[in-house]
């Protein structure tokens, strides 16, 4: 079981609006430590999609958003579109672990 | 326009050792972090650890403690990931990426090199 719980799948037709949870606990999220997201879509190699917890790197869309609260976090996407579907994961550090963890990964699907 | 190279795909027999690269460009190697992390088959990302390739001060995660080896020759802007015996659960997809500090994001990412270890 990972660290950082995510749900395994989430689903949404094109330009609706979905979002992924990342619960972590008050090792990591909760204490403050900054939640990033990435995106890998299939046989490719993972891409930064949001870094310190909301702020997107250049070329990301602004379709994409995160949020953090407490222990858990969120990623948005709205505007839905069949290139966006992907395997998405969540990161933070850990001061229990003195390292980062991932969570287990949610794959979306348009349907 | 910061680049990782990762060394070619690798077909082991248990038992056997075996040193990955990924060699890093268009920034300076020794003031950046470089992390492992690992994928296997269908499987989800798993941090392995990180190197800080200035003075080579190297973080692991508990679970991979004691099984591997990362290290970093600044002198070619490189860093390696390293077994002593493989076994057949260390297939997998290895990626290295950069990060700025330990607590930090991956901002990029190496291609993965793909590790098969089959008798």
């Amino acid at each position: 079981q990972s660290v950082l719980t995510q749900p395994p799948s989430v689903s949404g037709a094109p330009g609706q609006r979905v979002t992924i949870s990342c619960t972590g606990s008050s090792s990591n999220i909760g204490a403050r430590y900054d939640v990033h997201w990435y995106q890998q879509l299939p046989g490719t190699a993972p891409k930064l999609l949001i870094y310190g917890n909301s702020n997107r790197p250049s070329g990301v869309p602004d379709r994409f958003s995160g949020s953090k609260s407490g222990t858990s976090a969120s990623l948005a996407i709205t505007g839905l579109q069949a290139e966006d579907e992907a395997d998405y994961y969540c990161q933070s550090y850990d001061s229990r672990l003195s390292g980062s963890v991932f969570g287990g990964g949610t794959k979306l699907t348009v349907l | 326009e910061v680049q990782l190279v990762q060394s070619g795909a690798e077909v082991k027999k248990p038992g056997e050792s075996l040193k990955i690269s990924c060699k890093g460009s268009g920034y300076t190697f020794t003031r950046s972090w470089i992390g492992w992390v690992r994928q296997m088959p269908g499987k989800g990302l798993e941090w392995m650890g990180i190197i800080y390739p200035g003075d080579s001060d190297t973080r692991y995660s508990p679970s991979f403690q004691g099984q591997v080896t990362i290290s970093a020759d600044k002198s070619i802007s490189t860093a390696y990931l390293q077994w002593s015996r493989l076994k057949a659960s260390d297939t997998a997809m290895y990626y290295c990426a950069r990060l700025e500090g330990i607590a930090t994001h991956f901002d990029y990412w190496g291609q993965g090199t793909l590790v098969t270890v089959s008798s």
